[in-house]
């Protein structure tokens, strides 16, 4: 099946500790998103990239960093110098020109 | 820098009463425009997109938006509300020339039978 993977669905972190989330895509994308949404809220932008080994922070890239070493692999790692990380984490995928397609997204809980 | 706005957090409407969902962007090039959808603890669904072209765009399960330059909006519409349309409605903005794809703030759509 072709589409854009997250895992896991449900994380849990400790104070301090860091912690990242995956996203795999399967649909040849050039461009990949990270996106924080809190409860009844939008979805603000953490970091994109528009291709292998480049990326651009967001409007909120701080306490976190990502990689993108594989054009299928885009993975988040929320540092322990993010003070407010609970949230759904949502991971995307496009080709310029179109529409993305979103993963099913990974809750995380600081505990 | 680019933004979307979207004015109402929330839109109440009657089931087989027109709906409009307000968006309005802003974007220094010429604007990419997405409506997607998304229901409880779900990722979010694809609607439809104005890339070029006619200004009214045609999407799925029944929706359209107009593209309107001069006021620099993106509305939503249906001709015929189902209460199944209820859920949480994101309008999105990318420049042309660049990858970054912005959101607005989401319009929760209640419809009542």
């Amino acid at each position: 099946d072709g589409g854009i993977t997250q895992s896991p669905k449900y994380l849990f972190r400790k104070e301090g500790q860091n912690v990242t989330l995956s996203c795999e895509q399967n649909l040849n994308h050039d461009a990949m998103y990270w996106y924080r949404q809190d409860p009844g809220q939008g979805l603000r932008l953490i970091y994109y990239s528009q291709i292998v080994n480049d990326f651009q922070k967001g409007d909120i890239a701080e306490g976190y960093s990502v990689s993108r070493e594989k054009k299928e692999s885009f993975p988040l790692t929320v540092t322990s110098a993010q003070k407010n990380p609970t949230a759904f984490y949502l991971c995307a995928s496009s080709m310029v020109g179109q529409e993305a397609f979103f993963g099913q997204g990974t809750r995380l809980t600081v505990v | 820098a680019q933004s979307v706005a979207q004015p109402e957090d929330q839109v109440n409407v009657a089931e087989g009463n027109p709906l409009t969902v307000k968006c309005t962007y802003s974007v220094s090039g010429n604007p990419y425009l997405f409506w997607y959808v998304q229901y409880p603890n779900r990722g979010l669904q694809f609607l439809l997109k104005y890339i070029t072209g006619d200004n009214l765009v045609k999407g799925s399960y029944g929706f359209e938006a107009e593209f309107n330059k001069s006021q620099t909006s993106f509305h939503l519409k249906k001709p015929s509300a189902l209460v199944s349309d209820s859920a949480l409605y994101f309008c999105a903005v990318r420049d042309m020339r660049i990858a970054m794809l912005t959101f607005g703030g989401g319009t929760r759509l209640m419809v009542k039978p």
